[in-house]
């Protein structure tokens, strides 16, 4: 039973351009985490997702971020008009149950110049 | 403040010594804590869990919580050089899964 995946493990991207990041949760997980780690801080919660519905979206910065879950497909973090600061690592984690453990990726690294 | 504080480190023991790493926290709420373990380059992979005060032992790993002074703490006895990788305490922030991380304590183990 293959992990989280998750693609691209690295991104390097311009400021103004999008990012896209990808996550493929294990089989028979339908419960979808994104946290972000910033250089020497804890990861932090971002978004939390079922199949077609975003359950709670506290922790996602009001602009230029966005998630999606679709039926079919990976869940995707999308972040428009990257910039500097955005420079993190993106974790994707997935659990069967709402309070299942979780199991995180490996991470994508996203690079802003 | 920050919710959950955790002492980054680095710290450096020899191998068999016994580790003490160490996490306060400011709300009370919500009290489900975690012990996450992350290699470099890797994704966190949960290495205990606890609800209650007290000990919880898991082979070498110990996980204790003491709630009057808001103290978490792991141990790790006999620590080998596969132990070095860097410890997050975490607990529930309120939601399924909405853990809130303390920063990381980055540890090596020397043989």
């Amino acid at each position: 039973n293959a992990g989280v995946m998750q693609n691209p493990r690295h991104l390097v991207r311009r400021r103004g351009q999008e990012a896209r990041l990808r996550c493929s949760p294990m089989k028979g997980h339908s419960h979808v985490y994104w946290y972000r780690q910033l250089p020497e801080e804890g990861l932090k919660f971002m978004v939390y997702l079922q199949k077609e519905n975003i359950i709670d979206e506290s922790g996602m910065p009001k602009e230029r971020f966005s998630a999606e879950f679709p039926k079919e497909g990976p869940s995707i973090l999308r972040i428009q008009q990257v910039v500097r600061g955005d420079s993190a690592a993106y974790f994707c984690a997935s659990s069967p149950t709402e309070a299942g453990e979780l199991f995180f990726g490996e991470g994508s690294r996203l690079t802003v110049l | 403040q920050k919710e959950v504080e955790q002492d980054p480190g680095p710290l450096s023991v020899p191998e068999g010594a016994i580790v003490s790493l160490n996490c306060t926290y400011s709300n009370s709420a919500f009290q489900y804590f975690m012990w996450y373990r992350q290699y470099s380059r890797k994704g966190p992979e949960l290495l205990m869990y606890t609800y209650s005060s007290g000990n919880k032992e898991d082979g070498r790993f110990t996980a204790q919580v003491d709630k009057s002074s808001k103290y978490i703490s792991l141990f790790i006895r006999d620590s080998q050089p596969s132990d070095s990788a860097t410890y997050l305490c975490a607990k529930d922030g309120g939601g399924a899964q909405k853990l809130v991380f303390g920063q990381g304590t980055r540890l090596t183990i020397n043989p």
